[in-house]
């Protein structure tokens, strides 16, 4: 398979706790992005991390890279119900193709 | 609405049955993606289109399957004598030019069910 491999496979956590998900990939990249997707919807953007940066924040998200490692966190602080969904990564290899990789995903559950 | 746009939302079909999806994208992206996702998967990509060029195609894009953008706008996407094995959600996004990669827009899905 082309696709990442996203860890846990699912996470269940109380709502106002952090919960942090995991993205390994394979291939050297521009960028990494993270999307959520909640049931049967499409793909929201959540946040883009270029190759050249280790961090980046964006309200209640925390996106780390380690390019050295090939992976990537993805930390939603004071989690609410509202955050429950499935969240994929994303990786836009450096070279040979247009297309994005997707991972396998988290699905989320944050109970209130 | 500025969003990307696919319609049907959903559809039902037999077997051996062809079906076409449409794709709107935001009006001034000139690059159009076509993906497929299955229950529990993440998006796989189909196609790509930079305006009416299909420049990538992938391997899981069997000749069933043919995507077009006439007029570097809308696309559309066929599967001529669909099989089971097809019945997925059907995901088109586009982005702009601007800078090398960039954040896509996913419009809400086709999601596809063959009986």
């Amino acid at each position: 398979s082309q696709q990442g491999e996203e860890d846990p496979q699912a996470l269940s956590i109380q709502e106002g706790e952090n919960a942090t998900m995991n993205c390994s990939y394979k291939t050297s990249i521009n960028n990494l992005q993270w999307y959520r997707q909640n049931s049967g919807r499409g793909l929201v953007h959540l946040i883009l991390i270029r190759s050249n940066e280790r961090e980046k924040h964006s309200g209640r998200l925390r996106v780390t890279l380690d390019t050295s490692k090939k992976s990537s966190s993805l930390l939603i602080t004071a989690s609410r119900a509202a955050d429950t969904a499935s969240y994929f990564c994303a990786t836009a290899p450096t070279s040979g193709t247009y297309k994005y990789i997707f991972g396998t995903g988290t699905r989320l559950k944050v109970l209130a | 609405d500025t969003g990307v746009s696919q319609d049907p939302r959903h559809k039902i079909t037999k077997r051996g049955q062809n079906v076409t999806f449409r794709c709107d994208p935001i009006s001034e992206h000139n690059r159009l993606y076509w993906y497929r996702q299955t229950l529990g998967q993440g998006p796989e990509f189909l196609t790509y289109f930079q305006n009416e060029a299909q420049l990538e195609k992938s391997r899981l894009l069997s000749d069933r399957f043919s995507a077009e953008r006439p007029k570097g706008s809308f696309s559309t996407l066929e599967i001529q004598r669909t099989e089971q094995g097809d019945s997925a959600m059907y995901l088109c996004a586009s982005r702009n030019l601007a800078g090398a990669w960039e954040t896509q827009y996913f419009g809400p899905g086709t999601r596809l069910l063959v009986l």
